[in-house]
């Protein structure tokens, strides 16, 4: 069935360096979502993106989605605490528009 | 900011008994979603709900579940023996329009469910 795979599962920084997670779809997708989900909290839309080759940026977040609109990316520039969360990308499922798929997750630890 | 609401917050529940989780979506919104969380792993799709029917359910949405628009507010969850492996977080969502026109999905807070 159709998967949505996020890499790495978790990731370690010091404060002020950069981060960057990874979402792979096994189907094109007609658009990606990107979720934070804070520590005991719930998801919390941050974007989507519906263009191949698309780039969109939030302050110090940079969110791509490919060319062939099979993978994604959330960047973040010098990483604050602030940014500690689990980070999921999730697209629509195959031929339906009301189902989302959700990645693992990538889970972000900073340290001050 | 307008928000999906749900209640209750925390519900502990033996196996076998019936749990009814109820959320209100925010008020113009016009699809509305369950999905669940199992600690530690990722969001899972339950069921949407469009024009007071269900529009799309997983294979975790199976005979024990079942969702209801009461009235012109809630949007319950009724699982109605619950098993062990229901424990979990269940979020309610809900959207003005579906994914394919950029319309944004809001979670609300979501309500843990203990089954002992």
């Amino acid at each position: 069935g159709q998967q949505v795979m996020q890499i790495p599962q978790y990731q370690h920084v010091q404060e002020g360096e950069d981060f960057t997670t990874y979402c792979n779809s096994s189907t094109t997708l007609s658009n990606i979502q990107w979720y934070k989900q804070r520590p005991g909290g719930h998801p919390v839309f941050l974007i989507q993106l519906v263009k191949s080759g698309e780039v969109k940026k939030q302050k110090r977040l940079t969110f791509q989605f490919g060319e062939a609109k099979k993978n994604s990316s959330l960047h973040i520039t010098a990483t604050q605490t602030t940014d500690v969360g689990t980070y999921f990308c999730a697209g629509p499922g195959a031929g339906n528009n009301r189902k989302l798929i959700w990645g693992l997750g990538t889970s972000l630890a900073v340290n001050p | 900011e307008p928000e999906v609401t749900q209640t209750p917050s925390h519900q502990v529940t033996q196996m076998g008994q019936e749990v009814i989780l109820r959320c209100v979506p925010i008020s113009n919104h016009l699809y509305f979603y369950w999905y669940r969380q199992i600690l530690g792993q990722k969001v899972e799709f339950l069921v949407s709900f469009y024009n007071n029917e269900i529009s799309e359910k997983s294979e975790i949405f199976d005979d024990q579940f079942s969702v209801e628009r009461p009235d012109g507010s809630n949007f319950t969850l009724k699982i109605r023996s619950t098993k062990l492996e229901d424990s979990a977080m269940y979020f309610c969502a809900s959207s003005v329009g579906g994914f394919y026109s950029g319309n944004t999905i809001y979670f609300g807070e979501g309500s843990w469910l203990t089954v002992v």
